[in-house]
């Protein structure tokens, strides 16, 4: 099983429109949760972090599952410049793997 | 804001040549890393480094490569002799307290192994 596992779409969406990502995890101890943007051919950009309580950042909304190993993004109102690869980040801090592991990444097109 | 610096930004080098990447990691963050992504995979974990020694390394991360920080403000990742396969874009990134807080990304250098 993948460590950290994501729909690599491509969502191709309106502007406008609601979208949202999925990701799961397969280290029941990891503690740290992340959601990064990739533009292409670019560095990961830290979109937001994720919290147990769930957390909201704009139009960007982070949830965590810890009962299914789940990691959710909604995007709301999508604009043009939301065009990226979003990645899931996931730290397996105490297996002794602290370093962070990285999804595969989701690519959304918003289109006009 | 503070960023990760990285130089070159894109390296060709031929098979069998040693290259070293540079980083300026962010200036009051402890912890450093070197990451890699192969062109359309992720983003792979090679190593981490605190307190002037690696804390991590992964399976990637074999007798070929070597990090040292020579100043205090340098991060360096040597490939002794270069492979194919280690063409690639190589991130460096550095964070404040660990993998627990966000990790900030320099721009890359791309290696082209010729």
């Amino acid at each position: 099983r993948k460590e950290v596992e994501q729909d690599p779409g491509p969502f191709n969406v309106p502007e406008g429109a609601t979208v949202a990502f999925n990701c799961t995890y397969s280290n029941s101890a990891s503690q740290s949760f992340f959601w990064y943007r990739q533009d292409c051919r670019k560095e990961p950009k830290l979109l937001m972090s994720v919290y147990s309580s769930g957390n909201e950042d704009g139009r960007f909304t982070a949830q965590l599952n810890r009962a299914s190993q789940y990691i959710s993004l909604l995007i709301r109102d999508s604009k043009l410049s939301d065009s990226a690869t979003y990645l899931c980040v996931v730290n397996g801090e105490d297996t002794g793997r602290r370093a962070l592991t990285f999804g595969s990444g989701t690519r959304l097109q918003v289109q006009p | 804001e503070p960023e990760v610096t990285q130089t070159p930004s894109h390296q060709v080098t031929q098979m069998g040549q040693e290259v070293i990447l540079r980083c300026v990691p962010i200036s009051n963050h402890l912890y450093f890393y070197w990451y890699r992504q192969i062109l359309g995979q992720k983003v792979e974990f090679l190593v981490s480094f605190y307190n002037n020694e690696i804390s991590e390394k992964s399976e990637i991360f074999d007798d070929q490569f070597s990090v040292e920080r020579p100043d205090g403000s340098n991060f360096t990742l040597k490939i002794r002799s270069t492979k194919l396969e280690d063409s690639a874009m190589y991130f460096c990134a550095s964070s404040q307290q660990g993998s627990n807080t966000e990790a900030f990304f320099g721009q890359g250098t791309r290696l082209t192994v010729v």
